[in-house]
Formats: C-alpha cells, sequence, structure tokens
C-alpha cells in the first residue's frame, strides 16, 4: 500500500527566505506527483503536476522536482511571502490505486 | 477550464437522517469521479472511485451501505451519507478526471463540510 511523507510537518520563517518542502513515497510505481496547498477550513488548490516521465515543473516562484526512483519529490518556494502560509499537501497517484494518496501535509507559515 | 463544483458547500444535518452531495463538472465530461474525506487536522482520505454508468470502487473500510455514491451522467456524481452520526461529520471533497487510469489529472471541488448533530 502506498504512503507518503512530507518532512517538516511545521516550519516557520521569515519573510523573503527560500524555502525547501519534502515528500516520500514508499512505492515507486506511480502515474504522477502533485502539489496542492491548502488554507484553513477551504478546499485544495492544485500547484504543480508531474507526469512520472518528467524531472520538474515550474510555476512562478514555485518549482517541484521528482526522482522517481528514490521515491522522492521536493517543493522548492523561492522569495517566501505572508500569503504563502498555508498547509501544502504531496499526493501521488499509482502503487495499485488510482485515487491520490496524500501525505499529512507541511504547515508553513511566513512570518511578515 | 476544468472546474469542478460541490452542493452545498456546507450542511448541518441532525443524527440519523441522510444527506446527499453532489459534484458537478461544469466544463468537462467527467469519465471518473473520486471521493475523499478528511477530518479535523488530518489529511485527506480516499472513499471511493467511480466511474460513469458503473458502481462505485470504495476503498477499505468504508461502508459501502452507509456512503451511497452514484455517478449517473458524465457531469454529475453524488454522494449519500446514510443515517449520519456525529462520527461522520468531516470535509468531504470529490475531484474528477476525464480518462480512467492514473495518468489523467483529477481536478478538485471546493468541498462540502457536513456536520451532525
Amino acid at each position: 500500500k502506498q504512503e507518503v511523507t512530507q518532512i517538516p510537518a511545521a516550519l516557520s520563517v521569515p519573510e523573503g527566505e527560500n524555502l525547501v518542502l519534502n515528500c516520500s513515497f514508499t512505492d515507486s510505481a506511480i502515474y504522477n506527483l502533485q502539489w496542492f496547498r491548502q488554507d484553513p477550513g477551504k478546499g485544495l488548490t492544485s500547484l504543480l503536476l508531474i507526469q512520472s516521465s518528467q524531472r520538474e515543473q515550474t510555476s512562478g516562484r514555485l518549482n517541484a522536482s521528482l526522482d522517481k526512483s528514490s521515491g522522492r519529490s521536493t517543493l522548492y518556494i523561492a522569495a517566501s511571502q505572508p500569503g504563502d502560509s498555508a498547509t501544502y499537501l504531496c499526493a501521488v497517484v499509482g502503487g495499485g490505486a488510482d485515487g491520490l494518496t496524500f501525505g499529512k501535509g507541511t504547515h508553513l507559515i511566513i512570518q511578515p | 477550464g476544468a472546474v469542478v463544483s460541490q452542493h452545498p458547500s456546507w450542511v448541518i444535518c441532525k443524527s440519523g437522517t441522510s444527506v446527499k452531495i453532489e459534484c458537478r463538472s461544469l466544463d468537462f465530461q467527467a469519465t471518473t469521479m473520486f471521493w475523499y474525506r478528511q477530518f479535523p487536522k488530518q489529511s485527506l482520505m480516499l472513499m471511493a472511485t467511480s466511474n460513469e454508468g458503473s458502481k462505485a470502487t470504495y476503498e477499505q473500510g468504508v461502508e459501502k451501505d452507509k456512503f451511497l455514491i452514484n455517478h449517473a451522467s458524465l457531469t454529475l456524481s453524488t454522494l449519500t451519507v446514510t443515517s449520519a452520526h456525529p462520527e461522520d461529520s468531516s470535509f468531504y471533497i470529490c475531484s474528477a478526471s476525464t480518462g480512467t487510469s492514473g495518468y489523467y489529472e483529477q481536478y478538485f471541488g471546493p468541498g462540502t463540510r457536513l456536520t451532525v448533530t
């Protein structure tokens, strides 16, 4: 059964810093990996989708990488802003299921 | 594009009653729809997968007689929580995909918050 782990569970940094969120998964037979953000009490906002054949995706200040063979992904956030404060979720499809398997998330706080 | 809506956005019901949640793909045809549940302070867990015109496939530990899923058209899936109890209080989120395999991106609805009193 696929398991997704996210490290750290929580992170608080001053505004302007670059930061890295980590995600690992146990079964490398994935179709794709997706990063989401979730604001308190809200639904999901898709940030980046990386297909299994891809190594990375970029959108604005966000860059996500995928190392499928080692079962790892990182989300890099450049020049962090207070508006980036949210919970960031990593999820994969595959490893025996077509639905997404989510990690528990990284709760990020950017201090003004 | 790829917009998914859910209705209602929140609902409060009494213990023992049933609640229906709708998930609609507004600008595309959804071959597959998924239902997820999120308890407070926890991550999302897949409940079931449904393909249009077929019976839903439930994840282990999810009671299919309690959580009735109907995917009658390519744009609508419904989740009915039957005989709801306070422990069913949760955030329910659906997603929709244009394909049947995991290669296809899932587009998420805004979620429905259910509170059972």
